[in-house]
């Protein structure tokens, strides 16, 4: 059965600072994996994905993720947090062939202090 | 380009009452269809999905249910509310040929 588990619901960094946001996956087939954004009382924006290829992927807004099959990781991280990165941030994982059937982990909420 | 639009945004109903939320996607055919609920603090569970009209999967028993009536609408309901049914309620769609799911803006369901 697949799982995600993101480490730590709550993050809280200073601006200009590194921003680290952690997921491990479980999935006995090889995953499609997610990062996806929510602002509050919206719905979710795709940030990032990794299907197959580069493990390491770019998305938007700087964010970028590496898949790590040997870890079963799938980290978020953007170099430099900007106020407007505070939100919640959902790692998800599907099984191939159907990317709508999502595993979500549980949110991990940053903060963003000035 | 293709939208997803849902409504109501929020919504208050008392216990027992029924529910009917709707979602409608544009620009795109035969789209995979998905209700998903977002419980006060805690992570996204995917409650339905469906690839056709007429075709209807449950992924967790519950008090809901949904019903896809034509290729772009999805609607969920249920006869009567329960205090557990309060949460964030999303839908969304994706393609054969794409590697992720869009999502609509959420309804805010409160169930008092």
């Amino acid at each position: 059965a697949q799982s995600v588990t993101q480490l730590g619901s709550h993050v809280s960094v200073s601006e200009g600072a590194l921003v680290l946001l952690r997921c491990n996956y479980s999935s006995s087939v090889p995953p499609y994996l997610f990062w996806y954004v929510q602002y509050p009382n919206q719905g979710l924006q795709l940030l990032l994905k990794y299907t197959t290829g580069a493990t390491l992927v770019k998305g938007i807004n700087g964010f970028e993720a590496e898949f790590k099959k040997s870890e079963t990781s799938f980290h978020l991280t953007k170099p430099s947090a900007h106020m407007s990165d505070a939100a919640e941030y959902f790692c998800a994982v599907s099984l191939s062939g159907n990317t709508g059937k999502l595993i979500f982990g549980q949110g991990t909420t940053l903060q963003v202090k000035p | 380009s293709q939208t997803i639009h849902q409504w109501p945004a929020t919504l208050v109903q008392p216990v027992g009452s029924p529910l009917s939320l709707e979602c409608t996607v544009e620009g795109t055919s035969n789209p995979n269809l998905y209700w998903y609920r977002q419980a006060a603090g805690r992570g996204l569970q995917l409650l339905f999905y469906s690839v056709g009209i007429g075709q209807i999967s449950s992924e967790v028993p519950q008090n809901l249910s949904a019903s896809r009536p034509q290729d772009r609408q999805f609607i969920l309901s249920s006869k009567k509310l329960l205090l557990s049914d309060s949460g964030f309620y999303l839908c969304a769609w994706s393609g054969d040929l794409n590697t992720e799911a869009f999502f609509g803006q959420g309804t805010r369901l409160t169930v008092v």
